[in-house]
């Protein structure tokens, strides 16, 4: 088996502010994934990478920037929080689009 | 593009009773189908999934979910529910090839009823 660590488990920003949500995994998986999950809305695809150094934005990607510099790792980063933004940030894992592995989730309130 | 409707956000169930959760998938080639439940305060885990042959497939706690292409669903069924089932419920498609977008859809909040 294997885990997926996402870093920190809650974010408090200041508006404006740039924040970054780290995630790893031991699955030695190859795709990685950033959702974003509001209430009533569902899973939201921010941005997917197939292997190391590769990124893909997804239907969200406006206002965050995403990185894979290691294949165990993808990190997020909200490049100018939101006043009154909350969500929850879910890190996932997959074996080449086939299951896909979950984090326990970041979640982020801006004040 | 790929999507994923869940017409139903909040579906409540007597305890015993049965159960469907409604979900339809947009994709033009043949996808791959998936549902995840996420239980109060937990992360998500996945329920069930399809990637080919028998349309009928099982998954855990007695959830079942059928494949009909021709009406583009993957309904989630269980024949009578426990009061543990309450929970959130996402379908999900992705490509069955090459393209690793995963696209989920708004999710169903499950309550059961004693």
């Amino acid at each position: 088996g294997g885990i997926i660590t996402q870093t920190p488990k809650f974010l408090i920003g200041q508006e404006g502010q740039k924040l970054t949500l780290k995630c790893q995994q031991n699955f030695n998986h190859d795709t990685m994934y950033w959702y974003r999950q509001d209430s009533g809305k569902g899973l939201r695809l921010i941005y997917y990478s197939i292997t190391e150094n590769d990124l893909q934005k997804g239907d969200l990607s406006e206002g965050y920037d995403a990185s894979r510099e290691k294949k165990s790792s993808f990190s997020l980063t909200v490049t100018s929080a939101q006043k009154n933004e909350m969500a929850v940030f879910l890190c996932a894992s997959s074996p080449r689009g086939t299951e896909v592995f979950f984090g326990k989730g970041t979640r982020l309130t801006v004040v | 593009a790929q999507s994923v409707t869940q017409p139903d956000a909040r579906v409540t169930v007597s305890e015993g009773a049965s159960l469907q959760l409604r979900c339809k998938y947009s994709y033009s080639g043949t996808p791959y189908l998936f549902w995840y439940v996420q239980y109060p305060r937990q992360g998500l885990q996945l329920l069930l999934k399809y990637y080919s042959g028998d349309p009928v497939v099982q998954g855990v706690n007695g959830f079942e979910a059928e494949f009909i292409k021709s009406n583009s669903s993957f309904h989630l069924r269980k024949a009578s529910v426990h009061w543990s089932d309450s929970a959130v419920y996402f379908c999900a498609v992705s490509a069955n090839y090459g393209n690793e977008k995963i696209t989920f859809g708004a999710g169903t909040k499950l309550t059961i009823k004693p």
